[in-house]
């Protein structure tokens, strides 16, 4: 049965600096991954998608790397600012359904 | 807009009372899903349709909770004889097939039973 772990579970960081939060899954036979945003009360934002293929996906500030072979992905936010405070969400699908989450990791960027 | 979008955003009902949460997917994706969300966690998969057919259940999904998909477009998720344990965020999200899976949700729908 796979499952999706997020450490850490909450993070403060000064405006500015770079963040990496962390997601490790217990099979490696995924089909792909995914890093979402939730702000609170709110549906989920797609961030970035790593296909198994793939190694990583940048979309501007926000680089996630996938190593499936470990089991592990990060996702790597660049000069954080306080829009990027929300929580964070990994998930992985093993076929083409559906998605597994992690609890997520609550992210506070201190102005 | 084109996003999914759900409906009612809130709901609060009585516990024994049915409810009936409505999902209108982006309009040319053939998939449709439903999660749960309680605080603190992620969300958690309770079934989903490849155009009108449902191809899987959680088992999550008790005999009180009842999803459609009639005309391979809008989704309903029924919940009847509601209990304070079914207080939750129902989240739908849909996807195109042949497109990696990539899943757009909705904003959800809270559900708070009384």
């Amino acid at each position: 049965k796979q499952e999706v772990t997020q450490i850490p579970a909450a993070l403060s960081v000064p405006e500015g600096e770079n963040l990496v939060l962390n997601c490790s899954f217990t099979d490696s036979a995924i089909y792909n991954l995914q890093w979402f945003r939730q702000d609170p009360g709110k549906g989920l934002t797609s961030l970035l998608l790593i296909q198994s293929s793939q190694r990583e996906q940048t979309s501007g500030r926000l680089n996630a790397s996938l190593d499936k072979s470990s089991g592990r992905s990060t996702l790597y936010i660049a000069a954080s600012q306080p829009g990027d405070s929300a929580t964070y969400l990994c998930a992985v699908s093993n076929r083409d359904d559906k998605i597994i989450f992690g609890k997520g990791t609550r992210l506070h960027i201190l102005p | 807009d084109t996003g999914v979008s759900q409906d009612p955003r809130h709901k609060i009902t009585k516990r024994g009372q049915n409810v009936t949460f409505r999902c209108d997917p982006i309009s040319e994706h053939n998939r449709l899903y439903w999660y749960r969300q309680t605080l603190g966690q992620g969300p958690e998969f309770l079934t989903y349709f490849q155009n009108e057919a449902q191809l899987e259940k959680s088992r999550l999904l008790s005999d009180r909770f009842s999803a459609e998909r009639p005309k391979g477009s809008f989704s309903t998720l029924e919940i009847q004889r509601t209990e304070q344990g079914d207080s939750a965020m129902y989240l739908c999200a849909s996807s195109l097939v042949g497109n990696y899976n990539e899943q757009f949700f909705g904003p959800g729908t809270r559900l708070t039973v009384l």
